[in-house]
């Protein structure tokens, strides 16, 4: 079956760097996204990987490794307005999108 | 990037009525548009993907009759909710995608309570 692994919860402190961790297995690979999403809100894209490597964007960056079907978004300077969920979803080979469960970012003063 | 309008954003109905949820892409042609249903603290759960002029794909356990959707031209989709019930009671959301597939475009969400 297809299945995407990420942490439910994860705290950091203001100012700080956070990396959220995204392993996935599915049926082909066409592209990783992250999304955050503010409760009650839609998602809004963030990144998308298809190539492995680092893709880095202001305070966020994301990475990809094919080969181990993992990938991770990292937030620097961590401001409260950080706190949401952050979504790691893959296109499979269908280029149907695949949804993780999402990461629930706490950000403490 | 691409914007995706989505309306309403909430709707409060009475069980057993019918509710209408459209979706339109503003400045591309979505070839391809899916809905999505959320509930409180999950993730989004795919429920169908439709293409234009053709008959949607529902997902395992999501149903069709209950569940309406047509995508009538490359900007809108609409969602139907028929004969409601507050189980139905939902944070439905569409996105659309480009010709190359490449990245989904979310709408801004329709918060369905059922009363």
């Amino acid at each position: 079956g297809q299945n995407i692994d990420q942490p439910t919860e994860m705290t950091a402190t203001e100012g700080a760097i956070v990396q959220i961790n995204c392993t996935y297995q599915t049926s082909g690979f066409n592209g990783l996204f992250w999304y955050q999403q503010h409760a009650g809100e839609a998602p809004t894209f963030l990144s998308y990987n298809v190539l492995d490597g680092l893709e880095e964007k202001g305070r966020f960056s994301s990475f990809l490794s094919r080969s181990k079907g993992y990938s991770y978004l990292l937030l620097k300077e961590l401001q409260m307005k950080d706190s949401a969920s952050y979504l790691c979803a893959v296109t499979d080979s269908n280029y149907q999108l695949i949804w993780g469960a999402g990461t629930k970012l706490i950000i403490k003063p | 990037g691409a914007v995706v309008s989505q309306h309403p954003s909430w709707v409060i109905c009475k069980s057993g009525t019918s509710v209408k949820i459209e979706c339109r892409s503003l400045d591309f042609q979505a070839t391809t548009m899916f809905w999505y249903r959320q509930f409180p603290k999950q993730s989004l759960m795919l429920m169908a993907t439709s293409n234009e002029g053709s008959k949607a794909t529902y997902e395992q356990g999501v149903e069709k009759d209950k569940f309406l959707i047509n995508h009538a031209s490359l900007t809108l989709s609409t969602l139907t909710v028929t004969s409601a019930h507050p189980e139905d009671s939902s944070f439905y959301i569409c996105s659309a995608t480009t010709g190359d597939r490449h990245q989904a475009f979310f709408g801004q969400g329709t918060r369905l309570t059922v009363v």
